[in-house]
């Protein structure tokens, strides 16, 4: 059980495009998902916390205009990258929480984003 | 100072060899820890839940000292597939009951 999908799981996008990436809990309701970004050798660093059918809350320094999250059902959960660039470039991995957000988190397969 | 700091690795053993890892936490109201491994290129995977009074599953042991504000993890009889980075994870109302990575500590097991 507790199983959650990314979809896509590789994209490769010119600059300037915009980026959809979705998540969905498979076989639960998930009440909270999180975004992260995580650099190559580097740790997940939590982008935002998406509580269905509120606004996402979005930690410091990340662009809320930039990235856009919409939680709209308890079973997904969507982040779209507005007019990306190289630097942009990462691996976005995103998980759901059974119960309020100290709980196990599951996390989806990841999505590797290039921006050429 | 990081809220979330592990050993800094790598750290290579033998087949059969026992490692532990520790992993240190800053925030005294954390509430909840895990250790998670992730393999090259992809997801973080829960691998255990740590509990005060500690929790075994097969080869490996968590453990939590809340006073010491310290969490560890060991492997036993360690097998070329637990080569991996384990990632130390702190919930924590202090921070919105959110989750906190460590940076991750890379274990290679050799033949």
């Amino acid at each position: 059980g507790a199983v959650v999908s990314q979809h896509p799981s590789w994209v490769i996008c010119k600059s300037g495009t915009s980026v959809k990436i979705e998540c969905r809990s498979l076989d639960f309701q998930a009440t909270t998902m999180f975004w992260y970004r995580q650099f190559p050798k580097q740790s997940l660093m939590l982008m935002a916390t998406s509580n269905e059918g509120s606004k996402a809350t979005y930690e410091q320094g990340v662009e809320k205009d930039k990235f856009l999250i919409n939680h709209a059902s308890l079973t997904l959960s969507t982040l779209t990258v507005t007019s990306a660039h190289p630097e942009d470039s990462s691996f976005y991995i995103c998980s759901a929480s059974l119960g309020g957000s100290t709980d196990t988190q599951y996390f989806g397969p990841g999505t590797r984003l290039t921006v050429l | 100072r990081k809220e979330v700091e592990q050993d800094p690795g790598p750290f290579n053993v033998p087949e059969g060899a026992t490692v532990a890892f520790n992993c240190t936490y800053s925030n005294s109201a954390s509430q909840s820890f895990f250790w998670y491994r992730q393999d090259c290129r992809k997801e973080p995977k829960l691998l255990m839940s740590v509990y005060s009074s500690g929790n075994e599953d097969g080869r490996f042991t968590a453990q939590l000292n809340r006073a010491s504000q310290y969490i560890s993890l060991l492997i036993r009889d360690s097998k070329l597939s637990d080569s991996a980075t384990y990632l130390c994870v702190v919930n924590g109302v202090g921070n919105a009951g959110k989750s906190t990575f460590g940076d991750g500590t890379t274990l290679t097991v050799k033949p």
